[in-house]
């Protein structure tokens, strides 16, 4: 197992559902991200965790929300989600904050019908 | 106007073709990074510098703290290279990484 994993590859769920994206990093660091790209737009950081604490919270709704229960594993949890919210989800970690390069994985194609 | 801007937004070439993306920044980074995105969303680190520049195979990163902007070179492109490339910068004051829109590299074979 390499890198950054994220699980599933592709959702699609409805606006009343609720799903989880799950990320895992076997790279040893300390920092993971989830980020967020719609279409032509540029990455969204949306929350970071620094040693499975939440350091940053950037406006996000609170349709999502996010579980780092260790340092390896970070999870998004999604619930009543928006059409809009349709994107990509990435998570990203490094070793032991943003002064570090990011490492990403796959991400997850949302599609929120 | 975006604290980050990336030029061009689109390059086509062909294979063999010299390659230059440039990155232009308006606040006081303490680094840059420049991240290829393959088409299906993954995202690869390549280079992360604050000053000079950095050679990796056939992409090299250079730097101009005093200016402001940073240029990705591919030496010899090839077809497997088309993918967006992605700057971000990391801001000094708070740490916050500013993204730029990305540009869209296609290289023909």
């Amino acid at each position: 197992e390499t890198g950054v994993t994220q699980t599933p590859r592709h959702l699609v769920m409805g606006m009343t559902n609720k799903k989880s994206l799950k990320c895992e990093q076997h790279l040893g660091h300390n920092a993971m991200y989830w980020y967020k790209q719609s279409a032509k737009k540029p990455l969204e950081l949306m929350f970071v965790y620094n040693f499975k604490e939440q350091t940053e919270n950037n406006s996000v709704p609170s349709r999502f929300s996010p579980e780092c229960p260790n340092s390896s594993h970070l999870f998004l949890h999604l619930h009543t989600l928006q059409p809009e919210d349709s994107a990509l989800y990435l998570c990203a970690s490094s070793q032991d904050g943003v002064l570090d390069t990011q490492y990403f994985g796959p991400g997850t194609r949302l599609t929120v019908l | 106007k975006n604290e980050v801007e990336q030029s061009p937004q689109n390059l086509t070439a062909q294979e063999g073709e010299f390659i230059t993306i440039n990155c232009s920044y308006s606040v006081g980074i303490s680094a840059l990074h420049w991240l290829q995105q393959h088409p299906g969303g993954g995202i690869v680190s390549l280079f992360m510098l604050s000053s000079g520049k950095k050679k990796h195979g056939r992409l090299i990163a250079t730097i101009n703290i005093q200016e402001k902007h940073s240029s990705l070179h591919i030496t010899a492109s090839h077809p497997r290279d088309s993918a967006v490339y992605i700057c971000a910068a990391l801001m000094d004051s708070n740490y916050q990484l500013i993204w730029g829109a990305g540009t869209k590299l296609i290289i023909k074979p």
